[in-house]
Parts: structure tokens; C-alpha cells; sequence
């Protein structure tokens, strides 16, 4: 079946650090792949999105390509900020069903 | 405002003791689903819907039901809850194109407590 791993957390940096959270993933076919984030007391909410290989998603700073040779979608900032601070989630959806799988979720804390 | 709204936000209750968490979208769409979050585990899917009176089982039904009576509506039951349903729940909802579910959008989550 499908999966998705992701870097275990959880992560601190201080603010302006670069961050980088891995996520592979295992599924049959050409699945989409998507990044959530889950802000402190907060539901999940859509960050970014690809929907095919070397696909890149971006949004509010943040990049994830979709490596289909690797079957990775690692998240990547260059300078994050205290308000980045949250559970950052990888998830994957088959081309043709409507389930998502998710990973494990990752923890960040940006400190000042 | 488009939102998923789900009640109650909290809830401590007993063992056994049936309980309804209602889960209420505003946009129309046909996708529902719902999760339980426990730490280290992610998310997993309970139950979904397709559309009105078509429900189908995630990774983790047991002790779950579920009903798509109105479109907007997907409530979860817990018939006779028990200490290892303690957990974070959200629902979810989508429109539902071509190729599946599109982005889900959450609600706020309910944390439940079985004693």
C-alpha cells in the first residue's frame, strides 16, 4: 500500500536558519503529493501542492519538487520565522482515488 | 466565511457512553471524511464519503460509525466509546473533481477523552 516517511522531529531552529524537512513516499503510479500545516490549536490547512514529477510547489516562502527518481518531496525554506512554528505534515494522493495518506507529521519551533 | 465546523471543540466522557461529533461544512461540497491524530502515528482516515448516503472505510473504522444523510453534514459516532478512542479528531471535506478528492479543507479538530 501507500506510504509517506518523514524526517522524525522535532526540529528547532533560530530565526533566518535554512530548513529542510524530508519526506519519501511509496505509492503505485503517479501519485499527488502535498505538504500541510497544522498551526498550535489549529486544523490542518494546505500549503503547497504538486501534481507531477519535477512539479514544484511554493508557497509563503516555502518549495517542495517532486522527485519521482528519488519518490521525495522534501520541504525546503531559506530563512524561516517564529511564526513558522508548527506541525508540518506530508501527504500523498493517488491518481485516481480520493484517499490521502499522510506521514507522521513534523514539529518545528523557531526560536528569536 | 468557507469553513468546516465540527462540535464539540472538547469533550471528557466515560466509557461507554455513546456520543455524537457533528462535523458541518458550507461549500458545497461532496467529499467528507474524518481523521484521528495520535502522536507519532499522523493522521489516520476513520471513515469517508463520496457524496450523500455513500460512506466507506478508512484505515481505521473499528469502533466507528458514520452517516451522509445531507450533504453538509458527516457526523461520527462512537457508540460505546472506550479509553483507546482518546484522541484529536478533524474533519474534512473536499469537491470532488474528475480524478478524486481535491484539497481538503480541515476543521478546527475536537479533542476527545475517554475515561
Amino acid at each position: 500500500g501507500n506510504s509517506v516517511t518523514q524526517m522524525e522531529g522535532p526540529v528547532t531552529l533560530s530565526e533566518e536558519a535554512f530548513l529542510t524537512i524530508n519526506c519519501t513516499y511509496t505509492a503505485t503510479g503517479y501519485p499527488s503529493l502535498f505538504w500541510y500545516v497544522q498551526y498550535p490549536g489549529e486544523g490542518l490547512q494546505l500549503l503547497l501542492k504538486a501534481t507531477k514529477a519535477d512539479d514544484k510547489g511554493s508557497n509563503k516562502g516555502f518549495e517542495a519538487t517532486y522527485r519521482k527518481e528519488t519518490t521525495s518531496f522534501h520541504l525546503e525554506k531559506g530563512s524561516v520565522q517564529v511564526s513558522d512554528s508548527a506541525v508540518y505534515f506530508c501527504a500523498l494522493k493517488e491518481t485516481s482515488g480520493s484517499r490521502l495518506t499522510f506521514g507522521e507529521g513534523t514539529q518545528l519551533t523557531v526560536n528569536p | 466565511e468557507a469553513q468546516v465546523t465540527q462540535n464539540p471543540r472538547y469533550l471528557i466522557t466515560v466509557t461507554g457512553k455513546k456520543l455524537t461529533v457533528t462535523c458541518s461544512q458550507n461549500m458545497n461540497h461532496e467529499y467528507m471524511s474524518w481523521y484521528r491524530q495520535d502522536p507519532g502515528l499522523g493522521l489516520r482516515q476513520i471513515y469517508y464519503s463520496m457524496n450523500v448516503e455513500v460512506t466507506d472505510k478508512g484505515d481505521v473504522p473499528e469502533g466507528y460509525k458514520v452517516s451522509r444523510k445531507e450533504k453538509r453534514n458527516f457526523p461520527l459516532i462512537l457508540e460505546s466509546p472506550s479509553p483507546n478512542q482518546t484522541s484529536l479528531y478533524f474533519c474534512a471535506s473536499a469537491w470532488r473533481g474528475v480524478f478524486g478528492a481535491n484539497v481538503l479543507t480541515f476543521g478546527a479538530g475536537s479533542r476527545l477523552t475517554v475515561l
